[in-house]
């Protein structure tokens, strides 16, 4: 099956600061999803991004298929970014494959 | 509705208690899935429906657990006589063909004691 793999795994910035979040998957992929889990638990679909690329405010995402690997560009951060962010891609059924997950705090 | 509804939203139940967890998908969504979450994990994938079929049962744990979506729309994920390793999140998620952003609950964080 597909592998997944995110890095870094921790991340501490100061408020203010970019950051670059990456996820490698094994095998080609039909789909691949960027989720944001907020210190609450709720999981927030962030990107919906199979390949090229997609922004949304201070968020954007590229997904390079056949490289197998998608990036997520967090701009500008505020306290509100921490949490895990989650790259999920699946193949070709439904089923989405989760990484570890990255952890960012950010620090006012 | 406008999101994903679970309920209850915190369960303790004592060890050999049955309990069921209900979600309620966005309003005409043909995907249903259900995952479980360790603390510090990735979600896991339990089950998929699609409209009231039980497409994919292979992530239920065990038979303790049940899941059923009897008219397409509400669902509910049960587990028979629950032990201290079911203790987690679980989490729902719908989507509109399965294949684009998926909408999640805010999940049942289910407690065994």
């Amino acid at each position: 099956g597909i592998q997944v793999e995110q890095s870094p795994p921790d991340l501490i910035l100061q408020e203010g600061a970019n950051s670059t979040l990456r996820c490698n998957f094994s095998d080609s992929v039909n789909n691949l999803q960027w989720f944001h889990q907020n210190p609450w638990g709720q999981l927030i679909n962030l990107f919906y991004i199979p390949s090229g690329t997609k922004q949304n405010g201070r968020l954007s995402a590229t997904t390079v298929a056949t490289e197998r690997y998608s990036l997520l560009y967090i701009s500008s951060s505020q306290t509100t970014d921490s949490g895990v962010y989650f790259c999920a891609p699946s193949g070709s059924n439904y089923q989405l494959i989760w990484g570890a997950g990255t952890k960012l705090i950010i620090k006012p | 509705g406008a999101g994903v509804s679970q309920s209850p939203r915190y369960k303790v139940a004592k060890r050999g208690q049955d309990v069921a967890l209900r979600c309620d998908p966005i309003s005409g969504h043909v995907s249903l899935f259900w995952y479980q979450q360790a603390l510090g994990q990735g979600p896991e994938f339990l089950t998929y429906f699609q409209n009231e079929a039980q497409l994919d049962k292979s992530g239920l744990p065990s038979d303790r657990f049940f899941a059923e979506r009897p008219e397409g729309s509400v669902s509910t994920l049960k587990i028979q006589r629950t032990q201290q390793e079911d203790s987690a999140v679980y989490l729902c998620a719908s989507s509109l063909d399965g294949k684009y952003g998926y909408t999640f609950g805010s999940g049942t964080r289910l407690t065994v004691v």
